[in-house]
């Protein structure tokens, strides 16, 4: 089975300061990662995504995130934040050999904002 | 088409009694996705199907949790016997087949049982 940790429940930072929200996963097969994004009241929003390939991926809003297989790592990086950034962040994963989209989620990361 | 919509978008019902939630996925996608969200926690996967057939319920929470899919198009999540436990955000996602596609999600059916 796949899961997924994600190290911080809460992160604040200041306004135009960078940021690193950090995913680790689990798994004995191959994986596709995911980043979510949920702002209040609102769905899932999709990130970023590696699927294979290069190893940074980038995603949209200034987002990106580096796949690192030993670490067993996916941590999600802003070098500038903005207010409209503070949201739930999730990490997620699925088995890459089933394509079922059945996503792992790891419990989430409160970014904060502060201006 | 504005996306994954899902009905009703609250529900409050007493304990005992049997409560179904609607998906309307975007309509080229043959594959639909239900998760549960409870406070403080990512989405849990709950069921998938693939056009009408359900490929995946070994993760429902229990027997009280079924899904149907009978045209392909909208699905239902039902719950009989609700309990104060299921109180949770209902989720429903769908994607195109294969294995590159993205997950849509709907905005959620936060069901509180009293």
């Amino acid at each position: 089975a796949q899961s997924v940790t994600q190290l911080d429940s809460q992160v604040p930072v200041f306004e135009e300061a960078p940021v690193e929200l950090r995913c680790n996963y689990s798994s004995s097969v191959s994986v596709y990662l995911f980043w979510y994004v949920q702002y209040p009241n609102q769905g899932l929003q999709l990130l970023l995504k590696y699927l294979s390939g290069s190893t940074l991926v980038k995603g949209i809003n200034g987002f990106e995130a580096e796949f690192n297989k030993s670490q067993t790592s996916f941590h999600l990086r802003k070098p500038s934040v903005h207010i409209s950034d503070t949201a739930e962040y999730f990490c997620a994963v699925t088995r890459a050999s089933t394509g079922a989209n059945n996503l792992f989620f790891g419990t989430g990361t409160r970014l904060t904002v502060i201006p | 088409d504005t996306g994954v919509s899902q009905d009703p978008r609250h529900k409050i019902t007493k304990r005992g009694q049997n409560v179904t939630f609607r998906c309307d996925p975007i309509s080229e996608h043959n594959r639909l996705y239900w998760y549960r969200q409870t406070l403080g926690q990512g989405p849990e996967f709950l069921t998938y199907f693939q056009n009408e057939a359900q490929l995946e319920k070994s993760r429902l929470l229990s027997d009280r949790f079924s899904a149907e899919r009978p045209k392909g198009s909208f699905s239902t999540l039902e719950i009989q016997r609700t309990e104060q436990g299921d109180s949770a955000m209902y989720l429903c996602a769908s994607s195109l087949g294969g294995v590159n596609t993205e997950a849509f999600f709907g905005q959620g059916t936060r069901l509180t049982v009293v």
